[in-house]
């Protein structure tokens, strides 16, 4: 149990396009959601907390209007990167919990802006 | 943002041997948690501590919550080359549904 699956696990981008990646939970229905950012060789920093039907509250220092979070449903979250630079270039690993309880996490998604 | 210290930064190691690495906060957690990360994959849960100087196994994994909220260390016995990767510790705030991350430990088996 607990399977969170992310979509597209690799994607290669030009700059200036927008990229959009899927975090589902597979087996439970998660109240939030959370978005990680991972550059090589360096822990996880989170994005952003994300709960289902309202607006995700963002991490300092990350730009709300660039990254776009939408959580339409307890299963699906969705990140946007808007506008896509060579320095966006990342690996985003997403999580799922059932309120305060663990987070399981997603397989990530490598980006690639070239 | 904030992150948790941890160390040591890298291990190499032999086969068989034990390993050992921690975590310090300035901060209190309620609740402490050691990932395992693979090249090219999410982190995967091993161990979850809930109570101050609580001492949990999983396997040949040892885990333990300090009892000043603020630190915890990770044991592995014996160790495989499938042990070799990334361990991450997070602590978790009461009430608070974020995790914080350590700056990682990677372990290295030496042939």
């Amino acid at each position: 149990g607990a399977v969170v699956s992310q979509h597209p696990s690799r994607v290669i981008c030009k700059s200036g396009t927008s990229v959009k990646i899927e975090c589902r939970s597979l087996d439970f229905q998660a109240t939030t959601m959370f978005w990680y950012r991972q550059f090589p060789k360096k822990s996880l920093m989170l994005m952003a907390t994300s709960n289902e039907g309202s607006k995700a509250t963002y991490e300092q220092g990350v730009e709300k209007d660039k990254f776009l979070i939408n959580h339409a449903s307890l299963t699906l979250s969705t990140l946007t990167v808007t506008s896509a630079h060579p320095e966006d270039s990342s690996f985003y690993i997403c999580s799922a919990a059932v309120s305060t309880d663990t987070q399981y996490f997603g397989p990530g998604t490598r980006l690639t802006v070239l | 943002g904030q992150q948790l210290n941890q160390s040591p930064q890298s291990m190499f190691i032999q086969e068989g041997e034990d390993v050992s690495m921690n975590c310090t906060s300035s901060s209190i957690f309620n609740t402490w948690l050691w990932y395992k990360q693979d090249p090219g994959e999410g982190p995967v849960l091993l161990i979850a501590l809930y109570k101050a100087g609580e001492l949990t196994s999983n396997g040949r994994l040892t885990a333990q919550f300090g009892i000043t909220r603020k630190d915890s260390f990770l044991n592995i016995s014996a160790s495989i080359p499938s042990d070799v990767g990334i361990y991450f510790c997070a602590g978790q705030h009461p009430g608070n549904e974020k995790l914080t991350f350590g700056t990682g430990t990677r372990l290295t088996i030496i042939p």
